[in-house]
């Protein structure tokens, strides 16, 4: 079935440093992909997407382009401030396979001032 | 809008009590689902909705059950609580052609 892998955390970093955070994926069709990002106490709120190959989803300064060639989904940003310190989810939604949106297991990123 | 609501916020239940977890949207969102989230095994999901009186399971189903009277609203019923479903419990919704989905603010549940 679909599936998503997201690199484990903690991630700590310190303010300004550049952020990856891996994500790759597995998909029967032909899934969107998605960043989610969940702030203390809160809900998961859309941070970014890319809906087919190639595609680039950015917001806020964090980017990720949609691979193909290595299904992949990678996040990125140039420099990361305090107030990212979140728990970041990747996920899909595979239209062709079940319609279901999977969720990696969330990666927590820590920012130092 | 308020988006998606859910009641409580913070709940305690003894073993084998019966509670019901409130969802609503008004964004007249065809699908809804219910998650929980646990430590270090990210969003599970419980059951899904596709419309009005059509619900199915999801991942983690046992022990829950869920009804779709209604497009606005989608309960979940723990039907005898057990410690193993202390958790964050979230309610999203999403449109028929949209991808994105909107979570609601989470209930956390502890079972003693």
């Amino acid at each position: 079935g679909d599936s998503v892998t997201q690199m484990e955390g903690p991630v700590t970093l310190s303010e300004e440093a550049f952020l990856t955070i891996n994500c790759t994926y597995t998909a029967t069709g032909y899934p969107s992909l998605f960043w989610y990002v969940q702030y203390p106490g809160e809900g998961l709120q859309l941070l970014l997407k890319a809906t087919k190959a190639d595609d680039k989803g950015s917001n806020k300064g964090f980017e990720a382009t949609y691979r193909k060639e290595t299904t992949s989904f990678h996040l990125e940003k140039g420099s990361v401030q305090v107030s990212d310190s979140a728990v970041y989810f990747c996920a899909l939604s595979d239209r062709g396979g079940d319609d279901k949106i999977i969720f990696g297991k969330g990666t927590r990123l820590h920012i130092l001032p | 809008n308020a988006g998606v609501t859910q009641t409580p916020k913070f709940q305690v239940l003894k073993t084998g009590q019966s509670m019901t977890l409130q969802c609503a949207q008004d964004m007249n969102h065809e699908y809804m689902s219910w998650y929980r989230q646990d430590p270090g095994m990210g969003l599970r999901l419980i059951h899904y909705s596709v419309g009005a009186g059509i619900t199915d399971q999801g991942e983690v189903p046992n022990g829950y059950n869920v009804s779709r009277s209604t497009t606005e609203d989608f309960p979940l019923r723990l039907l005898s609580a057990a410690p193993s479903q202390t958790s964050v419990y979230f309610c999203a919704s999403r449109g028929r052609i949209t991808d994105t989905q909107y979570f609601g603010p989470g209930t956390r549940l502890t079972v003693l």
